[in-house]
């Protein structure tokens, strides 16, 4: 059963824009959530993550939010650049210290 | 060099046959672990290694095994493989705190 889960297969944005990525999960027992963006060919890599006792993290053009009540996580770029353009995971680690559960990605594009 | 290096980057094998995919890091990290990405299902985890000692199945572990020859290297193999074992694997490593992975670059399995 996937316990993190990205609804949307795919977004597009245009460049200088803000690009909204979205996570959500089942599991109230997670403690760190994560985002990662993977280039074709290569392996993902780690971008931005968050501690399930603060509700944003910031990082740049990166921001992420966490809503514990709605257990729902966004990303947000701003202003998108075309070099943005990959697949985003999101995960999530158990505070059991598990391996960490992964969405199953959203493609970003973002267009000049 | 690479942190994780994984080999071979590409493989087509038969039906049956056995594999081997390796993976070594230098990143002197206890925790390792074996993904499967397919497409429009995110990564699933197959193996993990806290350390030498402990090896531990992930929620697609049929058809797989794993050794953990040392702290910086953890080989999958797949002991007779099949075609639905067609997929890009990827090995990443951790410390264990903030659950922050580093990742290989991927090999590329085909299944005939």
């Amino acid at each position: 059963d996937q316990q993190v889960k990205q609804n949307s297969p795919s977004l597009s944005v245009q460049e200088g824009r803000i690009s909204i990525l979205n996570c959500d999960y089942t599991n109230s027992m997670f403690d760190y959530f994560l985002w990662y963006k993977k280039y074709p060919a290569e392996g993902p890599t780690f971008l931005i993550s968050i501690s399930s006792i603060k509700d944003k993290n910031e990082d740049g053009r990166f921001t992420v939010f966490l809503n514990k009540s709605a257990k729902h996580l966004s990303l947000h770029i701003v202003p998108s650049q075309p070099g943005d353009s990959a697949v985003y995971f999101c995960a999530a680690r158990p505070n059991s210290g598990y391996a960490l559960n992964f969405g199953k990605g959203t493609s970003l594009l973002v267009t000049p | 060099d690479a942190d994780v290096t994984q080999t071979p980057r590409n493989r087509i094998t038969k039906t049956g046959k056995r594999i081997m995919l390796e993976c070594s890091q230098t990143k002197g990290h206890d925790r390792m672990y074996w993904y499967r990405q397919d497409p429009g299902l995110g990564l699933q985890l197959i193996y993990y290694s806290f350390d030498v000692k402990d090896i531990n199945k992930g929620e697609i572990s049929d058809g797989y095994s794993v050794s953990r020859q040392a702290q910086a290297k953890f080989s999958l193999s797949l002991e007779s493989a099949i075609p639905n074992q067609t997929a890009l694997y990827f090995c990443a490593t951790s410390d264990g705190t903030t659950g922050g992975y580093t990742f290989g670059s991927g090999t590329r399995l085909t299944v005939v």
